[in-house]
């Protein structure tokens, strides 16, 4: 299957600092990228959905100055949590969808998965 | 609105018990995808699985086996003799073709422990 790296896997940060999160597709175009987070023992909780070259779609309830999104390629999405504090503390995974000729249409692939820590 | 229900929360099996995990949907739109996904402990989600909604067609890949029935909207995984690498996080969703921007709706996950 197609494979969706995202970087770091985990990070501890101050309070008050950026943290940015790279997610890439490696083997394929990804015209759209998704962002979730997840809470211990909970499922998925969709952030934004981003197509390439376009603003990031927020879900609602979602602080698109807190969570800025990037996908500045067809490969390579960014999520950067400005000025972090402790309620941030989570699970974010990216995930992405290939263009309809490739082996990923219509198929979500995930990344590993960034375990943040703010102290 | 579109919504998935995984009713069981959590399941323990001990090792080579089959076990299936059940998945029911809700949507109005008459073309969808249905998948499913593997979480490990490690965190990463494993696409198993799609189906779309015209093609009714049970599958079976090794163990796995998926049963798919419109008429009672169900999506249900079954692992024949199950074994300790099956514990997971499984997640059930649904993506229709033309709504929500192709957003996955997700089931709440059924945790799946298989005990040697």
């Amino acid at each position: 299957g197609a494979v969706v790296s995202q970087h770091p896997s985990w990070v501890i940060c101050k309070s008050g600092t950026s943290v940015k999160i790279e997610c890439r597709s490696l083997d394929f175009q990804a015209t759209t990228m998704f962002w979730y987070r997840q809470f211990p023992k909970q499922s998925l909780m969709l952030m934004a959905t981003s197509n390439e070259g376009s603003k990031a779609t927020y879900e609602q309830g979602v602080e698109k100055d807190k969570f800025l999104i990037n996908h500045a390629s067809l490969t390579l999405s960014t999520l950067t949590v400005t000025s972090a504090h402790p309620e941030d503390s989570s699970f974010y995974i990216c995930s992405a969808r290939g263009r309809g000729d490739s082996q990923a249409k219509n198929i979500q692939y995930f990344g590993a998965g960034t375990r943040l820590s703010v102290l | 609105a579109q919504k998935v229900t995984q009713a069981q929360t959590e399941i323990s099996v001990v090792e080579k018990e089959d076990v299936t995990l059940d998945c029911v949907y809700e949507t109005r739109d008459t073309t969808y995808y249905l998948f499913w996904y593997k979480q490990p402990p490690s965190g990463e989600l494993v696409f198993l699985i799609r189906r779309n909604s015209f093609d009714e067609q049970n599958e079976i890949s090794g163990r796995y086996s998926w049963n798919f029935q419109k008429s009672t909207s169900s999506f249900n995984f079954t692992i024949t003799a199950s074994q300790v690498v099956d514990s997971a996080v499984y997640f059930c969703a649904l993506r229709s073709r033309y709504n929500q921007g192709g957003k996955l709706i997700f089931g709440q996950g059924t945790e799946l422990s298989v005990k040697p």
